[in-house]
């Protein structure tokens, strides 16, 4: 079945660095969304990317789209504390399955 | 906040005990759904539901066993669970199941405990 890695499982970064969350599908996608979950809370929906390539921004965070539809990634730039928590990519594929991936958990030191 | 409410927040029940999880959904929603998380396994999906009917059932034990008797409700019922079945259970809900209109709303989840 469909496969939703997401790497890495953990990171710390000092805040004011900058953070990549990767997440790989074993098939290609009709479309990727991505959640974030602070800590004690629930998942929200951040953003969802559909078009090859596509490029999406919100404030510091980056989401793109690889060009196969078979990759993404989330950017933040000069994390903050706020910034703590689970960030979870979702895919569907054609048989309009939603998967989640396993998270990468980001902790700031300030 | 999202719309989407579950009760109780937390529950404690033993592994002979008969419990009922419940799911509202205020958004007018023709979907929802059934989540596991673990540490083992993050967002494990358990049940989906479109238009009152079930979709999808992830191979999921008959101990439990969900319910949706109109599309603004989701109930997720539990008897003879095991200790490995504590879990933070979260029910969701969207537009719809498919297309770009299954973003997922979740609900603040509820705190299961088998002792």
């Amino acid at each position: 079945g469909q496969q939703v890695m997401q790497i890495p499982q953990y990171q710390h970064v000092q805040e004011g660095e900058d953070f990549t969350t990767y997440c790989n599908s074993s098939t290609t996608l009709s479309n990727i969304q991505w959640y974030k979950q602070r800590p004690g809370g629930h998942p929200v929906f951040l953003i969802q990317l559909v078009k090859s390539g596509e490029v999406k921004k919100q404030k510091r965070l980056t989401f793109q789209f690889g060009e196969a539809k078979k990759n993404s990634s989330l950017h933040i730039t000069a994390t903050q504390t706020t910034d703590v928590g689970t960030y979870f990519c979702a895919g569907r594929n054609a048989g309009n399955m939603l998967t989640f991936g396993g998270g990468t958990r980001l902790m700031v030191k300030p | 906040e999202t719309g989407v409410t579950q009760t109780p927040r937390h529950l404690v029940m033993g592994m002979t005990n008969k419990k009922s999880l419940k799911c509202e959904q205020h958004l007018g929603h023709n979907a929802m759904y059934w989540y596991k998380q673990s540490a083992k396994k993050p967002l494990e999906l358990m049940f989906v539901y479109s238009l009152e009917e079930r979709v999808e059932n992830n191979s999921v034990p008959s101990r439990f066993s969900p319910e949706c008797p109109n599309s603004s409700h989701l109930f997720l019922h539990l008897h003879t669970l095991q200790p490995e079945d504590s879990a933070l259970y979260l029910c969701a809900s969207s537009q719809d199941r498919t297309g770009g209109a299954d973003t997922q709303y979740f609900g603040p989840g509820t705190r299961l405990t088998v002792l």
